[in-house]
């Protein structure tokens, strides 16, 4: 069966330093993948996504950026951390247009 | 104006009452989510459904494309359905990005 994973579960940092939050997906092969943002009281928001190696697309200008070094692999970045960048990310996957599964989260504080 | 839009956003009810929780989006779509959102922040996917209707258990999804509008419905409600419930479309055309609502933040007293 497939499984995602994500990590760390929590995160405070301070503005400015460096962030990498990372997501891996067990047990299914090209999938497409996602990092979604919730910020407090507001919806999810869409950040960046892929659907293949290398292959990333950003849907809102910001300082984060998005890779994907290995099928199964995505990573979240920040060379330096905003105030604004405080929520609680999500990493999700899919299979061709079938229904996003959703992992566990990161919950960021940046102070 | 968003293009989803869910009502209402707080919800409080008693136990085994009938929960309705709705949803109108203004976008051509492929198909329309219900996630569940537990208070720990993890989503469970609840529902993908692009015509008629979708039951579960105790959860009904139903969307009337011509309407854009769907609902998502707790029969006998319980203190553990208490959570966020998003509803969420995949736009046409647009591969899988996916537009979220809001969320309608439920709570079920015992």
């Amino acid at each position: 069966s497939q499984t995602i994973h994500q990590w760390p579960a929590t995160l405070v940092q301070p503005v400015g330093s460096p962030l990498s939050l990372e997501c891996t997906v067990e047990g299914t092969s090209n999938p497409n993948l996602y990092w979604y943002r919730q910020a407090a009281g507001r919806g999810l928001q869409l950040l960046f996504y892929s659907i293949g190696i290398g292959q990333i697309s950003s849907e809102v200008p910001q300082n984060l950026s998005a890779s994907r070094p290995q099928d199964r692999q995505f990573i979240l970045s920040s060379k330096k951390l905003l105030l604004s960048d405080s929520g609680f990310y999500l990493c999700a996957w899919s299979v061709n247009s079938d229904t996003q599964y959703f992992g566990p989260g990161t919950r960021l504080t940046v102070l | 104006k968003n293009e989803v839009e869910q009502s209402p956003q707080n919800l409080t009810a008693q136990e085994e009452e009938f929960i309705t929780i709705n949803c109108s989006y203004s976008v051509g779509i492929s198909a329309l989510h219900w996630l569940q959102q537990h208070p720990g922040g993890g989503i469970v996917s609840l529902f993908m459904l692009s015509s008629g209707k979708k039951k579960h258990g105790r959860l009904i999804a139903t969307i009337n494309i011509q309407e854009k509008h769907s609902s998502l419905h707790i029969t006998a409600s319980h203190p553990r359905d208490s959570a966020v419930y998003i509803c969420a479309v995949s736009r046409m055309n647009r591969d899988d990005k996916i537009i979220f609502g809001k969320g309608t933040r439920l709570h079920i007293l015992p």
